[in-house]
């Protein structure tokens, strides 16, 4: 299983408020991603990294930030809360391969937004 | 833009009772095509991936294959432990990202 853990595994906030949700790596891989999931949608990427301090917005990055200081850790911050980000959201890094990166995720956070 | 369609949404299977799950993709170039499981509360555990039409991966009960236009994820004599989600994604040759179809809820009954 790749090392990934996300912290926390739960959480519930009120609309308005900063929730910040952790990634940590032990793989030393140079890609980390942030998806959400949620019914009827499927997986859909938030953000991305390439490196440390390296970031790109993915397909629905508006109300997140994300930042990289070390190769280990990928922070996704929520600056204001709303109910629409209700979600269980999923970090992932990648292993190069043959043609392609291979994306492994992590357990998950649930956050709920009330 | 790239789309992954799923089919059946949900499928229902007796043990032993052979079926296969559909993955219908749309994209300029294809640079590989991934198969994962999902079980409830968990992330996404990766299965397979395929790069090119013809070609086949298998492992225990699944096999998955590839054509240009779709993708299937044969399920051989399954158990109720292989009851979870399946999902499918593709990687274009253009794109910097995966692009996911929505799944297929596999349930096999004892």
């Amino acid at each position: 299983d790749a090392g990934i853990t996300q912290s926390p595994r739960h959480k519930v906030t009120e609309t308005g408020t900063p929730v910040t949700l952790r990634c940590h790596q032990t793989e030393n891989h140079r890609y980390m991603y942030w998806y959400r999931q949620d019914p009827g949608h499927g997986l859909r990427l938030i953000h991305y990294s390439y490196g440390v301090k390296d970031t790109d917005k993915g397909e629905v990055s508006d109300g997140y930030s994300v930042s990289r200081s070390k190769t280990e850790d990928f922070l996704l911050t929520l600056e204001s809360a709303t109910s629409s980000q209700t979600s269980v959201y999923f970090c992932a890094i990648s292993a190069p391969g043959k043609l392609s990166d291979t994306q492994y995720f992590g357990p998950g956070t649930r956050l709920t937004v009330l | 833009e790239d789309q992954v369609t799923q089919s059946p949404e949900a499928l229902r299977l007796q043990e032993g009772e052979s079926s296969s799950l559909n993955c219908s993709y749309t994209v300029s170039g294809l640079r590989g095509l991934f198969w994962y499981r999902q079980d409830p509360g968990k992330g996404p555990e990766f299965l397979f991936t395929l790069y090119s039409a013809g070609e086949e991966k298998e492992k225990e009960r699944l096999k998955a294959t590839l054509t240009k236009k779709e993708s299937f994820l044969h399920i051989t004599a399954p158990k109720p432990e292989d009851s979870a989600t399946y999902l499918c994604a593709v990687y274009e040759t253009s794109g910097s990202r995966l692009t996911f179809g929505e799944g297929t809820q596999l349930t096999v009954n004892p």
